[in-house]
């Protein structure tokens, strides 16, 4: 298993609706990090939320982390078109180690908003 | 402040070519970071560089792969005798600090033939 899977796959709603995406990881971290990848195109960041903070928000953005789960969720609210993108989450390992900098990505969930 | 910038965009290698993937980090960061992305799949971690050191190398082939970050210019990612299972999106990325946020690059996409 992979540190960082993501649920569903794939989602599609309409415009307007809220979309809720599931990570879930296996080890301690130091942060998660939500981004967003349009088709062919590199990634962006939209959030991070570290391993003391259990919401976060930011514009239509709604973060939360459960560290006991090992969980993360994110939610778009009052979902638009061009929100359709793939988005992962991906996580930082503890502090300390050559590990430090570098990001586990989940495999994703494909986004479809429908105007 | 131009982002991360990376070159060639696009990349066509006959199997046994060499490949040289270049990613200029933005100003004043001097972390970087290489990730491989099949397609229909998320980013693998590849290396981890800060100016003129490897930090982890722990994602990349044990063969014909190899990363640098030199003191001045952008960072190579050096692919010897690409075979097709090389063929993916490369994706650079940096950051001001070794956590936190990091700012991707467009990508390479590496076609061999």
């Amino acid at each position: 298993s992979q540190q960082g899977e993501e649920d569903p796959q794939a989602l599609s709603i309409q415009e307007g609706e809220n979309a809720t995406m599931n990570c879930s990881y296996k080890t301690s971290i130091n942060n998660l990090q939500w981004y967003r990848q349009n088709s062919g195109r590199g990634l962006v960041h939209l959030i991070l939320i570290r391993s003391n903070e259990r919401e976060k928000h930011s514009g239509r953005l709604r973060v939360t982390l459960d560290t006991s789960k090992k969980s993360s969720s994110l939610l778009i609210t009052a979902s638009r078109a061009a929100d359709t993108a793939s988005y992962f989450c991906a996580t930082a390992l503890g502090a300390g180690g050559t590990s430090y900098g570098k990001l586990t990505f989940g495999q994703g969930t494909i986004l479809t908003v429908h105007p | 402040n131009a982002g991360v910038m990376q070159n060639p965009r696009h990349l066509v290698r006959r199997r046994g070519q060499e490949a040289r993937l270049r990613c200029s980090p933005m100003k004043g960061h001097s972390h970087v970071y290489w990730y491989r992305q099949l397609p229909e799949e998320g980013l693998k971690f590849m290396v981890y560089l800060q100016k003129e050191n490897i930090i982890d190398e722990s994602g990349m082939p044990k063969e014909r792969f190899s990363a640098e970050f030199p003191k001045e210019g952008p960072s190579i990612l050096r692919i010897q005798q690409v075979v097709r299972g090389d063929s993916a999106a490369y994706f650079c990325a940096s950051s001001p600090r070794g956590i936190g946020e990091q700012f991707f690059g467009p990508g390479t996409r590496l076609t061999v033939l």
